[in-house]
């Protein structure tokens, strides 16, 4: 079965403080990996996709990476502004599927 | 270019009434997929439209339909509502659809069923 997993599910930084966020994921045959921020009560902003192992993609704080069973999304010195819930999609030939998200807090 | 639009924004109803939402893609773009967000259960894929076809499903039951129009905009009709039904309906709009091509969100219709 195809599964999409997220963590943490919370993460609370201070501003400055970087960190990552790990998405795990078991799919039948990977076409792209994409990354999604969403704000409460709104739809998610696209951010990155990512076709192949090994590949990464950077905006502003924001770098995506990806291996076959993972990938990371480093946000670098972060600002109250980048505070959201970041998603994770693996896209398969049908399909894309959605993890929950983990949400991120960053304190001024 | 304008982006993915959903109408209307927040809508009421009660238990056993149907409702209606719509959606218009990015000019160009041809696949239409509904999501249903709430927050036990994330993003959940309801179905795919492609050029007026339906080309995939998730798992929902009948009460959840759609269709897709010649100029791509797409409707989601559910009907006979429960309270469970209450959620946020995300409309995204992708250029060929399927899982290689990034999707981009409208700003969804949160459904509240009384």
């Amino acid at each position: 079965e195809d599964q999409v997993t997220q963590s943490p599910e919370a993460l609370r930084l201070q501003e400055g403080e970087s960190s990552s966020l790990n998405c795990s994921y078991t799919v039948s045959g990977l076409r792209g990996l994409f990354w999604y921020r969403q704000d409460p009560g709104k739809g998610p902003e696209f951010l990155f996709t990512l076709y192949s192992a090994g590949e990464e993609k950077e905006k502003e704080r924001l770098k995506a990476t990806l291996t076959k069973k993972e990938s990371f999304l480093h946000i670098t010195a972060p600002k109250p502004e980048d505070s959201a819930t970041y998603l994770c999609a693996p896209g398969m030939d049908d399909k894309i599927i959605f993890g929950k998200g983990t949400r991120l807090h960053i304190l001024p | 270019k304008a982006g993915v639009t959903q109408t209307p924004r927040y809508l009421i109803k009660t238990r056993g009434q149907q409702v209606t939402l719509s959606c218009s893609p990015i000019s160009g773009h041809r696949s239409v997929s509904w999501y249903q967000q709430t927050p036990g259960q994330g993003l959940q894929f309801l179905f795919e439209y492609f050029s007026e076809t339906q080309r995939n499903k998730g798992n929902f039951p009948g009460r959840f339909s759609g269709r897709q129009f010649s100029n791509s905009r797409s409707e989601m009709n559910v009907s006979t509502l429960e309270l469970g039904d209450s959620a946020l309906y995300l409309c995204a709009s992708s250029l060929l659809g399927g899982g290689w091509n990034e999707q981009f969100f409208g700003p969804g219709t949160r459904l509240t069923v009384l």
